[in-house]
C-alpha cells in the first residue's frame, strides 16, 4: 500500500477501549471542521463534521468536540476494533478559503 | 455507482515530461479539488474549482496546471516545472465550495524517474 504518513504521531490503544484523537488549529476564522480517516492505499472518508456554532457532535460510535476558545478539536472513538487503524486527519475551512485545510495526520493503532 | 474515479492508481514517467492525471465524478457536484499527499504529511491543495470554466490556485500551485471544461471532470497536468513530482495525489468534489463534506477518489500514485 501508499505509504502515508511514515513519520506520523501515532496512538495505540487496546481493542474495546476508548481513543481520543487530538486536533490544534491556528486560524480564529475558521468555522467548520472535518475528521476524515485514511487507511493504506486509498482515499480520505468522511467521519464527522461539525460547525463552529456548536461544541459537540455525535455520530455512530464517534464524537466531535470543539473547543474555539483554545482552537482545538477532538474525535472520540468509542470500543475502538482493529478496523479503525488508519490515519485520521482534521481539516478546516472558513468564508475566506472555500477548501479545506488539513492536518498532518494521526495514526491509530488497535492492538487485539 | 456514483463516485469519484482516479486513474491510473499508479503512473510511472521519466523526468521532464508532462503528465496528466484524471479524475472523473458523477454526483453532479460543482467544486472539484486536488490535492498531493506525501509520507508524513497531510493533503496540501494544489488547485480548486467551484464551478465550471473557473479554477484557483491552492497553497501548492506550482509546476500544475488544471482544466475544467466539463462539471464531471477535473484533469491535472503534472508538468516539467514541478521539482519534486513523484507524491500521492487525490481528487476530491463536493456538492459546492466550502463548508461541504468533500468526497475522495481512489488517488493516484506518480512515480517520477
Amino acid at each position: 500500500g501508499e505509504s502515508v504518513g511514515l513519520h506520523l504521531p501515532t496512538l495505540s490503544v487496546q481493542e474495546g477501549d476508548n481513543s481520543i484523537i487530538n486536533c490544534a488549529y491556528s486560524n480564529s476564522a475558521s468555522d467548520y471542521f472535518i475528521w476524515y480517516k485514511q487507511e493504506s492505499g486509498k482515499g480520505p472518508q468522511f467521519i464527522i463534521d461539525i460547525r463552529s456554532n456548536m461544541d459537540k457532535r455525535q455520530g455512530q460510535r464517534v464524537t466531535v468536540l470543539l473547543n474555539k476558545t483554545v482552537k482545538h478539536l477532538s474525535l472520540q472513538i468509542a470500543a475502538t476494533q482493529p478496523g479503525d487503524s488508519a490515519v485520521y486527519f482534521c481539516a478546516e475551512s472558513n468564508t475566506g478559503r472555500r477548501a479545506l485545510t488539513f492536518g498532518s495526520g494521526t495514526r491509530l493503532q488497535v492492538q487485539p | 455507482d456514483g463516485g469519484i474515479t482516479q486513474s491510473p492508481k499508479y503512473l510511472f514517467r521519466k523526468e521532464g515530461q508532462n503528465v496528466t492525471l484524471s479524475c472523473e465524478q458523477n454526483l453532479n457536484h460543482d467544486a472539484m479539488y486536488w490535492y498531493r499527499q506525501d509520507p508524513g504529511q497531510g493533503l496540501r491543495l494544489i488547485y480548486y474549482s467551484q464551478i465550471v470554466n473557473d479554477f484557483q490556485k491552492g497553497d501548492i500551485a506550482e509546476g500544475y496546471s488544471v482544466s475544467r471544461e466539463k462539471k464531471e471532470s477535473f484533469p491535472l497536468t503534472v508538468t516539467s516545472a514541478q521539482k519534486n513530482p513523484t507524491a500521492f495525489y487525490l481528487c476530491a468534489s463536493s456538492i459546492k465550495g466550502g463548508y461541504n463534506e468533500q468526497f475522495f477518489g481512489p488517488g493516484t500514485r506518480l512515480t517520477v524517474l
